[in-house]
C-alpha cells in the first residue's frame, strides 16, 4: 500500500528561527508533491507544490525535493506564531492519481 | 485558486435523519472529492468524481452516497445519519485530469449526530 510518513511532532521552534518538516513517501513514480497547512477547526490550505527534484522557494517557505530519496521537505524561514498548525504532505499515488495525504506534523511556534 | 463553497457550515441532527452536505466549485474543475476528518486526526478519502455522471468510492469505506450531476455541484447524502457520522466533512476539487494537480479544499461542515 503506497504510504506518506510524517513526524507528527509536535515540532516547537523560537519565533525566528527555521522550522524543517520532512516528508517520506513510498511510491517512487510519484510526480506531483504538495504541502497544505491546517490551522485548528479549519480546512486544508495549499501552500506550495512542487514537481522536480531540487529546492522551489516562495516567500518564507521553500520546498525540497529528492525523488530517488523518496523525500520532500518544507522549510519556513523566520517562523511566526502565526506558523502554529498541522502541516499536512501530499502525494500522487493514489488510485486513479489520487492525492496521498500524510497525517501531518503539528508546529507549534513560540513567542 | 478555486472557490468552494460547502453549506451547512455546522449541522447537529438526531438520529435515523437523512442529510445532505451541499458542495459547489466555481472554478469548473473537472475533478470533485469528499474526505471526512475527525478533530486532530488524518483525512480520509470517501468518495470521489472524474466529472459529470462520475462517482467512485474512496479509500474508507462510508455509508454516504455521493452524485455529480452538475459540474459544479457534488452532494454528499447520507439516508440515516448515526453517531458514529459525527465528523468534519471537507469537499474539494483539482482541475487537471492528465496529472495530480492540486485540490483545494471548501471550509468543511461539522456534523454532530445526536
Amino acid at each position: 500500500q503506497k504510504e506518506v510518513e510524517q513526524n507528527s511532532g509536535p515540532l516547537s521552534v523560537p519565533e525566528g528561527a527555521i522550522a524543517s518538516l520532512n516528508c517520506t513517501y513510498s511510491d517512487r513514480g510519484s510526480q506531483s508533491f504538495f504541502w497544505y497547512r491546517q490551522y485548528s477547526g479549519k480546512s486544508p490550505e495549499l501552500i506550495m507544490s512542487i514537481y522536480s527534484n531540487g529546492d522551489k522557494e516562495d516567500g518564507r517557505f521553500t520546498a525540497q525535493l529528492n525523488k530517488a530519496s523518496q523525500y520532500v521537505s518544507l522549510l519556513i524561514r523566520d517562523s511566526q506564531p502565526s506558523d502554529s498548525a498541522t502541516y499536512l504532505c501530499a502525494v500522487e499515488g493514489g488510485s486513479q492519481g489520487n492525492l496521498i495525504f500524510g497525517k501531518g506534523t503539528k508546529l507549534s511556534v513560540k513567542p | 485558486e478555486a472557490d468552494i463553497y460547502q453549506t451547512p457550515r455546522y449541522l447537529v441532527i438526531g438520529t435515523g435523519k437523512k442529510i445532505t452536505l451541499e458542495c459547489s466549485q466555481t472554478m469548473g474543475h473537472d475533478k470533485m472529492y469528499w474526505y471526512q476528518q475527525d478533530p486532530g486526526m488524518e483525512l480520509h478519502l470517501i468518495h470521489y468524481s472524474y466529472g459529470v455522471n462520475s462517482t467512485e468510492k474512496g479509500d474508507l469505506s462510508s455509508e454516504s452516497t455521493v452524485s455529480r450531476i452538475r459540474t459544479e455541484h457534488f452532494p454528499l447524502t447520507l439516508e440515516s445519519a448515526r453517531p458514529s457520522h459525527t465528523s468534519q466533512y471537507l469537499c474539494a476539487s483539482s482541475e487537471d485530469l492528465s496529472r495530480s494537480g492540486a485540490q483545494y479544499f471548501g471550509p468543511g461542515t461539522r456534523l454532530l449526530v445526536l
